[in-house]
């Protein structure tokens, strides 16, 4: 059964610093393409950032590039999103998502970020 | 790259059929049989309801289905239930550098 399993989350200042985890169990972490995947408060669905299984491919979204770095760790089954100079539009919850092969086929249950003063 | 359009908002009555549409471009919808649609109940996690266009992952119900028509794909929720009132996202891989895939704007199913 996959198991999707964010923490990290939490209120940050603007301008500050968060690192997210995601545990993945339940099948061949490393055989699977991930993603993280945002939702603002009120908001639609926005891809951040996505990393193949070996993780020599990475792609950002536009509004994320350059700020976050996506990460994995195939011997420990993780996934990992390192969030800089954040702002108030960073504010939302952030899934953790396996890409089958295009599908985004299971969802992690989410973790919240609030960036505030 | 764009979001997929989707009508805000789509309301039926239980026992009724509605359709969701999801519009996009020669470039994703158009060109790849890769369509895929979530549910989104409010506090929780997107769940995977049809992928590839027209198939239902074990355990989604029949009264489900997808399609595509050009630049459009569509979900059909039949015989409308009080639980089917939800957030529903579409999704398509497009050709891109960037990245290869786009989600919906998202519709509100509301069950009067």
């Amino acid at each position: 059964q996959v198991h999707l399993v964010e923490s990290g989350g939490g209120m940050v200042k603007p301008g500050g610093s968060l690192s997210l985890s995601c545990a993945a169990s339940g099948f061949a972490f490393s055989d699977y393409y991930m993603t993280w995947v945002r939702q603002a408060p009120g908001r639609g669905l926005e891809w951040v950032a996505f990393i193949s299984s070996s993780g020599a491919a990475i792609h950002y979204g536009d509004s994320v590039r350059g700020r976050f770095t996506i990460s994995r760790d195939n011997a420990r089954n993780s996934l990992y999103l390192e969030m800089t100079s954040l702002t108030a539009e960073d504010t939302a919850v952030y899934y953790c998502v396996r890409k089958n092969p295009v599908t985004p086929d299971y969802w992690g249950q989410g973790t919240l970020v609030t960036v505030s003063s | 790259q764009s979001a997929l359009t989707q009508p805000a908002s789509v309301s039926g009555s239980p026992g009724q059929s509605i359709t969701i549409s999801c519009t996009g471009t020669s470039s994703d919808i158009g060109s790849y049989n890769l369509v895929s649609w979530f549910q989104q109940h409010p506090g929780k996690a997107p769940k995977l309801i049809i992928y590839e266009v027209t198939k239902r992952p074990s355990g989604v119900s029949n009264r489900f289905s997808g399609s595509k028509s050009g630049n459009t794909a569509s979900l059909t929720i039949s015989g409308l239930q009080a639980e089917d009132e939800a957030d529903y996202y579409c999704c398509s891989y497009v050709y891109s550098s960037a990245f290869p895939l786009v989600f919906g704007t998202g519709a509100k199913v509301s069950v009067l």
